[in-house]
């Protein structure tokens, strides 16, 4: 799986959207990118995934640019409870086989504080 | 639905030592992983299984046994703790069926378990 890079820590106000950016300039053409986030003490919890299009759900926007060596998560409207470690992690999909299903490789992500 | 459960919370063990941590999950997933996080770090990955009676090593599997003999519950094993093994542990499941090419196989992760070898 393709290596991540992502700022060590970012800040955010309350109610201003937070962007998160990730580096993977070495993504392939059958991997996908993932957000995890994990609140303190907590298990992660995904947020969103992408292969090349830009994804919204109820939690997040994923934006990947044009050659997909780079992407950003986008939490529009931050609130305090959002503060957690942030984990982009790029994978390959379930269809490609292999031993690599099942698994993520977590990096340092990246610690996002919301303040009030 | 419960999602992924781990038992005990918090556990305190002596060198020598060994026990069990459980992991259930009851959402019918083939995929069952184990991982522990160190402070500061991101998780890294024990052992993993993609069904029951299939498993394989991770990244640190060293010190650790696993066994999946059904489809809901994949316990993780220390025989002999050693200090190094402490550390926050954490179970995941995920399902093999996705859609098409969406990559949907999301990971559920359980609460964890604390885990002090002193």
């Amino acid at each position: 799986d393709a290596k991540t890079t992502q700022p060590t820590s970012m800040d955010c106000a309350e109610g201003r959207a937070a962007n998160l950016p990730c580096n993977h300039s070495t993504i392939s053409g059958n991997e996908y990118v993932y957000w995890y986030r994990q609140i303190h003490s907590q298990g992660p919890q995904y947020i969103i995934h992408g292969l090349k299009n830009n994804e919204t759900n109820e939690m997040a926007s994923l934006i990947i640019t044009e050659d997909r060596k780079s992407s950003t998560l986008i939490l529009p409207h931050a609130t305090l409870r959002d503060t957690a470690v942030y984990y982009c992690i790029v994978r390959a999909a379930p269809n490609a086989g292999g031993t690599s299903y099942g698994k993520l490789t977590f990096g340092q992500g990246t610690i996002l504080t919301v303040h009030p | 639905n419960a999602g992924v459960t781990q038992t005990p919370k918090f556990q305190v063990l002596k060198t020598g030592q060994s026990m069990t941590l459980q992991c259930a999950q009851d959402m019918n997933h083939e995929y069952m992983s184990w991982y522990r996080q160190d402070p500061g770090m991101g998780l890294r990955l024990i052992h993993y299984s993609v069904g029951a009676g299939i498993t394989d090593q991770g990244e640190v599997p060293n010190g650790y046994n696993v066994s999946r003999s059904t489809t809901e519950d994949f316990p993780l094993r220390l025989l002999s703790a050693a200090p190094s093994q402490t550390s926050v542990y954490f179970c995941a499941s995920n399902s093999r069926a996705y859609s098409g090419t969406s990559g949907t196989d999301t990971q559920y992760f359980g609460p964890g378990t604390r885990l002090t070898v002193l």
